[in-house]
């Protein structure tokens, strides 16, 4: 009963790096996001997907690539690293809608706290 | 665009007590949902309570519940009988019914921080 899988859970890079984030979801859910989280300001949307072949930006999306190959994996890639990167990382997934439904609520995988020096 | 606004950063409240925490959005969608996250120390997102625009009545859940008013575009939570387990950051989030590319998102409050006094 996994839920979403997101690693690693600490990362440090250096400013330039490149490096993915993880994530994967065993629920068949269509929706999948990235988020950062950063104190006072909330969750912000990075990049999102319908679903696979499907990605589309979110809120933030400067400096971020996604991809979706399959339904279950949505990998987050920095390019080069930046100071101002630094944040909380989570990956949540959902159902798609396509009408009234309960089950719209979004899971979180456990974050991923990236610091860039 | 969608926005979602929580206007009380932190809140404290004794425990046994009763606290309501403030949510305001803006949108111009007549359907959409509507939740409530928990977020304690761990770093979890742990869903606590959702609400259906479609629906007039409020939604419950054991010690949790919103006061829904979609004319005013609000959706405060109360939370009664606060206990320390309760002590956490709590968020508000938007998501749209429609599934479109450019509509299907889910957007989240900047927060409030909730602790409570034993």
């Amino acid at each position: 009963n996994a839920g979403v899988t997101q690693t690693p859970k600490f990362q440090v890079l250096k400013t330039g790096q490149s490096m993915t984030l993880q994530c994967a979801q065993d629920m068949n859910h269509e929706y999948m996001s990235w988020y950062r989280q950063d104190p006072g300001m909330g969750l912000r949307l990075i990049h999102y997907s319908v679903g696979a072949g499907i990605t589309d930006q979110g809120e933030v999306p400067n400096g971020y690539n996604v991809s979706r190959s399959t339904t279950e994996d949505f990998p987050l890639r920095l390019l080069s690293a930046a100071p101002s990167q630094t944040s909380v990382y989570f990956c949540a997934s959902s159902l798609g809608l396509a009408g009234p439904s309960m089950n719209t609520e979004a899971f979180f995988g456990q974050g991923t706290r990236l610091t860039v020096v | 665009a969608q926005t979602v606004t929580q206007s009380q950063p932190e809140m404290s409240v004794q425990e046994a007590e009763t606290v309501t925490l403030s949510c305001t959005y803006d949108t111009s969608e007549s359907d959409y949902y509507l939740f409530w996250y928990k977020q304690p120390p761990s770093r979890q997102m742990i869903l606590v309570i959702r609400q259906e625009a479609y629906k007039q009545q409020n939604a419950t859940e054991n010690r949790f519940s919103v006061n829904f008013q979609k004319a005013a575009k609000s959706f405060s939570l109360k939370i009664s009988d606060s206990q320390l387990g309760d002590a956490a950051m709590y968020f508000c989030a938007y998501r749209s019914p429609i599934m479109k590319t450019s509509y299907d998102k889910v957007i989240f409050g900047p927060g409030t921080s909730l602790s409570v006094i034993p």
